[in-house]
């Protein structure tokens, strides 16, 4: 399968630990976006990047959620002293910039206790 | 503000039924609109856009400005229909998109 991975696909933690997510993107994509998911809501906007420059990021991303694409390729997402609230499912996207063809990965779905 | 607004949580039709799932938007400007679907235990993926004026599936989606929907159609049901849907605008100076809170679309046999 050449699509967008996520890893870990679950991950439970107890709040106030640190978490970190993965996301490869389809090789050609140059763009990738971080989205959140809570029950009964659709795909909330966190951050996206252009090669390795963040271009936007949400007002509701809190200074303690960091994203990074060090290279260009591969992206993280860093969840420092967790909260109940952060549960969710996070989904990363790709696509070739000047299209807005997002493909999605199978999601990362955080459980904090 | 941009938003994207789908009143149904559930759309519950019999095979062969008609299906018309909603899908109203708030934009200052010219919009740009998608439906995303996903079946289930699979990803999240792109049905259709309204820049191509295309018909995925039997699926279509007409933008009226003057109503400000973008509402997805299909005039005969199909059980592999069944799945979640969910519209998305393209913001204003922006390559995000921002996503409704989905219709659940059941199609029973």
């Amino acid at each position: 399968d050449t699509g967008v991975s996520q890893n870990p696909r679950h991950k439970i933690t107890k709040r106030g630990q640190n978490v970190t997510f993965r996301c490869d993107p389809i090789s050609e994509h140059n763009r990738l976006y971080w989205y959140r998911q809570t029950l009964g809501q659709g795909p909330e906007f966190l951050t996206y990047f252009q090669n390795e420059a963040q271009l936007e990021k949400s007002r509701l991303l809190s200074d303690r959620f960091s994203a990074e694409r060090p290279k260009g390729s591969f992206s993280t997402l860093e969840i420092q002293r967790t909260e109940q609230g952060d549960s969710a499912m996070y989904l990363c996207a790709s696509s070739l910039a000047g299209t807005i063809d997002l493909h999605f990965g199978n999601g990362t779905r955080l459980t904090v206790t | 503000a941009q938003r994207v607004t789908q009143p149904e949580k559930l759309l519950s039709v019999f095979k062969g039924a008609p299906v018309e799932l909603k899908c109203n938007y708030s934009y200052s400007g010219s919009p740009e609109l998608f439906w995303y679907v996903q079946y289930s235990r699979q990803r999240l993926q792109l049905l259709l856009r309204h820049i191509s004026r295309e018909s995925i599936k039997g699926f279509t989606a007409d933008l009226n400005k003057g109503e400000t929907s973008f509402h997805l159609k299909k005039p005969f049901a199909q059980e592999e229909d069944s799945a979640m849907y969910y519209c998305a605008l393209r913001g204003h100076n922006t390559d995000k998109l921002i996503f409704g809170t989905g219709t659940r679309l059941q199609v029973f046999p």
